[in-house]
């Protein structure tokens, strides 16, 4: 079965440090991949997604970037945070394009001080 | 925009009563789910309906799509304090991604 590992689980972090968030796939190939991000009480915000190796989509513009090296592995990164780039973030995948079902990661919740 | 609204934002019910939790939308879909998210989780996908569907059940859940009305209803009968969680519902529109809505916090008091 297929099983989507996301950490850390919890981070804190000073304004202007770097980030890195990791998001790996188990069970299935050439999935789909996302970062969304969620505030606090609000809806989800999708950030970047990928439909393969070194093929990423940015939706908003932001002081975040993502890669994917390997097929199954989703980074999520910073050079220098923003006290806004604080949040809960939720790696997916999919297997059916972006608009099928999404299966989520446990997330990570990133303060920045 | 063509963000899902759901109503209400928060809903708080007894035990064994049945919950309902409403989503709208402003353009045409191909489809649309319902998600679930325990507090501090991720979301759990709970029921894709399709734009030619009308109704949708699984176990406690059952979904309606009224495309006319550009609105989705979300029914969990029989309610645990299990329930207790947030509920999205997401669209796809015609931007090719899955577009979440603001949630609903259902709270299920035992």
């Amino acid at each position: 079965s297929q099983t989507i590992h996301q950490w850390p689980a919890t981070l804190v972090q000073p304004v202007g440090s770097p980030l890195s968030l990791e998001c790996t796939v188990e069970g299935t190939s050439n999935p789909n991949l996302y970062w969304y991000r969620q505030a606090a009480g609000r809806g989800l915000q999708l950030l970047f997604y990928s439909v393969g190796i070194g093929q990423i989509s940015s939706e908003v513009p932001q002081n975040l970037s993502a890669s994917r090296p390997q097929d199954r592995q989703f980074i999520l990164s910073s050079k220098k945070l923003l006290l806004s780039d604080s949040g809960f973030y939720l790696c997916a995948w999919s297997s059916q394009g972006p608009t099928g079902e999404l299966f989520f990661g446990e997330g990570s919740r990133l303060t920045v001080l | 925009s063509q963000q899902g609204e759901e109503d209400p934002q928060a809903l708080s019910i007894q035990e064994g009563e049945n919950a309902t939790m409403n989503c709208s939308y402003k353009t045409s879909i191909n489809n649309l789910q319902w998600y679930r998210q325990n507090s501090g989780r991720g979301l759990v996908h709970l029921i894709l309906i399709r734009s030619n569907e009308r109704e949708k059940h699984s176990g406690r859940l059952r979904v309606t799509l009224d495309t006319s009305k550009k609105s989705s209803s979300l029914l969990i009968t029989a309610s645990r304090a299990a329930d207790t969680a947030s509920y999205f519902c997401a669209t796809d529109g015609n931007t090719g991604k899955l577009i979440f809505g603001q949630g609903t916090t259902l709270q299920v008091k035992p």
